[in-house]
């Protein structure tokens, strides 16, 4: 069974940065491509970026230059590190594993989610 | 970017019934569609994928079809469990995107 558990949220003032974490258990971590998803409050979900299973990445237009996403396949994990932070990034960020055949990917397993507050 | 449009936006219905759930896409998507399932405070599950393939373990109560711009969800006969809001969303093109949601509750 698939198994995907974030670390990392908390209260941010505008700004600032937070890192969060994403273990992976239950998959070939280091074949699959992996993503972050996001939900604002009330809101729908979002795709933040993504990682492929061979370090490329790319990046959802309000958080290109900001964000990075990085994993550590040693230690099947995955990062997502969020710089000047906005009060508009506040938001549930879900870890998730992209899958599909052919152009980019569905989401097939997500994690419970880590929530993120920027807040004066 | 593709824009995906849901309707409707919430749709009352009492257990037993069928719901039929819309998702259009603003330009082709080919088959590459996928469905969520989202209840308050958990994270969305996959439904369907690939515009009519169910995810493993998903009822087969559930059901997807189309192609090109539009596709349709359908739940044969609601069970107490299905009231959640359900996203579209499309893997054709760069960025991804998510429908807004249809939310289906408890007439």
């Amino acid at each position: 069974e698939v198994q995907l558990v974030e670390s990392g949220g908390g209260l941010v003032k505008p700004g600032g940065s937070v890192r969060l974490s994403c273990s992976a258990s239950g998959l070939s971590f280091s074949h699959d491509w992996m993503s972050w998803v996001r939900q604002a409050p009330g809101e729908g979900l979002e795709n933040v970026g993504h990682i492929t299973n061979k370090g490329a990445t790319d990046y959802a237009a309000p958080v290109k230059g900001r964000f990075t996403i990085s994993r550590d396949d040693s230690k099947d994990m995955l990062y997502l590190q969020m710089s000047s932070l906005k009060i508009e990034d506040t938001a549930v960020y879900y870890c998730t594993r992209g899958s599909g055949r052919g152009p980019l990917y569905h989401f097939d397993s997500w994690g419970q989610g880590t929530v993120v507050t920027v807040s004066p | 970017e593709i824009v995906l449009t849901q309707s409707p936006a919430t749709l009352s219905l009492s257990p037993g019934e069928r719901a039929t759930l819309s998702c259009r896409a603003s330009q082709s998507v080919s088959s590459y569609l996928a469905w969520y399932q989202q209840k308050p405070g958990q994270a969305p599950r996959l439904l369907i994928y690939d515009a009519s393939n169910r995810a493993t373990g998903i009822p087969a109560r559930f059901s997807g079809s189309g192609s090109g711009t539009d596709f349709t969800l359908t739940i044969s006969s609601l069970e107490t469990e299905d009231f959640a809001v359900y996203y579209c969303q499309q893997r054709s093109n760069w960025p991804l995107t998510f429908g807004p949601g249809t939310k289906v509750d408890i007439k």
